[in-house]
């Protein structure tokens, strides 16, 4: 069955370093997502990409996030200078044309120290 | 932007007992999602429900869209050592064409042997 996958599953960065999170999609999708959560908490939006553009964006997606489709396949979530705050699950998630169901991946684990 | 209660917070049943959740939202949707998430891994669809009074299941479980579009209930019966998680709804607002999904905050279903 396919499925979303990201890596890394786990990252450590220290406070102002850069990290890029990896997501493939589905792939006949085009609809691309990243969401966030912070242990113990809920699931929050923080942006959707669709025709290598962001067409929605959170309060939470600051200009320390970019996204980047640089392929065919995959997608990306660039923080710049990290904060302790950014640790936490970051899920990336797609959906087809019309449909209304998202599909998740695993997550990412960001740990900032 | 919009806010949805989700309750229960949590419940603790026997196995074998029914289980019910609902989500409230301050606005009308378009889209009620169920997900339920294990613990380090990403969101699981569990239904999608797209239509106002709409009743869906899913093996042992039911959802519903409510009819004034701003609720939705969650129905798990019978329940198993393997239903335990936590469940959350999300939805997406019918105004001002966002896409981005937005969840409550969980319902954590613990089953006491």
């Amino acid at each position: 069955e396919p499925e979303v996958t990201q890596t890394p599953s786990h990252q450590v960065t220290q406070m102002g370093q850069e990290v890029i999170l990896r997501c493939v999609p589905i792939s006949n999708h085009l609809y691309f997502y990243w969401y966030r959560q912070i242990l113990g908490q809920k699931v929050e939006f923080l942006v959707s990409f669709y025709n290598n553009e962001i067409s929605e964006k959170s309060e939470i997606f600051d200009d320390q996030f970019s996204v980047e489709r640089p392929d065919g396949s995959n997608f990306t979530l660039k923080i710049r200078s990290t904060k302790l705050e950014d640790s936490a699950m970051y899920f990336c998630a797609s959906r087809g044309q019309g449909l209304g169901e998202l599909f998740f991946g695993e997550g990412s684990r960001l740990t900032v120290l | 932007g919009q806010q949805l209660n989700q309750s229960p917070q949590s419940m603790f049943i026997q196995e074998g007992e029914d289980v019910s959740m609902n989500c409230t939202s301050s606005s009308i949707f378009n889209t009620w999602l169920w997900y339920k998430q294990d613990p380090g891994e990403g969101p699981v669809l569990l239904i999608a429900l797209y239509k106002a009074g709409e009743l869906t299941s899913n093996g042992r479980l039911t959802a519903q869209f409510g009819i004034t579009r701003k609720d939705s209930f969650l129905n798990i019966s019978a329940s198993i050592p393997s239903d335990v998680g936590i469940y959350f709804c999300a939805g997406r607002d019918s105004g001002g064409g966002a896409d981005g999904l937005t969840f409550g905050k969980g319902t954590h279903l613990i089953i006491q042997p």
